[in-house]
């Protein structure tokens, strides 16, 4: 079964600063992928970024880069230069790719706050 | 090109009464998946399905819910009887296929509320 892992309920970053929020994940399959979703409290999922299992290099999109660890089975997402905009929940997800089955499994989230 | 649309945004139901929730796909989207957020929790697997056919409903509750995908119109997620543990954000992904080609897009939710 797959699992996903965030131990960081909330987390708190001051604004311009860089925060790591923590992923671990389980699964027996070799090719998987992993995402990171975004969700205002305005309740939207909003996907930030995406790293599968074969890419060699860490996945990275403007201000977020995902900290990719295979033999830990790490996924963190670092958000560089917080803005208070980034205040919100973030939810990392897996997905399996090599069954039938495209279901994505989330973990319980982290709620990010920036201060100003 | 519009997104994952769903309707409605929020919905108020009372205890008893049934509940359809709507999503409309990306354009040129086969593939439609279902999940549901409980307050304070992160989001969970009810239903994937494509036009006609449900391919895997491992997450959907045994009685009281059934989901569809029609080869016209929407996708409709239907909830009978609805009771307050029904209280939930309930998103809509669509995608263009699997595998590799399978990124969701997910839907802006539809926020039921049983009374």
């Amino acid at each position: 079964a797959q699992k996903i892992t965030q131990t960081q309920p909330g987390m708190f970053v001051q604004e311009k600063e860089a925060v790591t929020l923590d992923c671990t994940y389980d699964t027996s399959d070799p090719s998987y992928g992993l995402f990171w979703y975004k969700q205002p409290s305005s309740g939207e999922m909003i996907f930030l970024i995406y790293q599968g299992s074969y890419d060699q290099q860490n996945a990275t999109e403007g201000r977020y880069s995902l900290n990719f660890q295979k033999a830990r089975k790490s996924a963190n997402l670092v958000i560089s230069a917080s803005q208070l905009g980034d205040s919100a929940m973030y939810f990392c997800a897996m997905r399996v790719l090599n069954t039938g089955f495209q279901k994505l499994v989330f973990g319980t989230g982290t709620r990010l706050l920036v201060s100003p | 090109n519009a997104g994952v649309m769903q309707n409605p945004r929020h919905l108020v139901r009372r205890r008893g009464q049934e509940a359809r929730l709507r999503c409309s796909p990306m354009k040129g989207h086969s593939h439609v998946y279902w999940y549901r957020q409980l307050p304070e929790e992160g989001l969970k697997f009810m239903v994937y399905l494509q036009k006609e056919n449900i391919i895997d409903e491992s997450g959907m509750p045994k009685e009281r819910f059934s989901a569809e995908f029609p080869k016209e119109g929407p996708s409709i997620l239907r909830i009978q009887q609805v009771v307050r543990g029904d209280s939930a954000a309930y998103f809509c992904a669509s995608s263009p296929g699997q595998g590799e080609n399978g990124e969701q897009y997910f839907g802006p939710g539809t926020r039921l509320t049983v009374t």
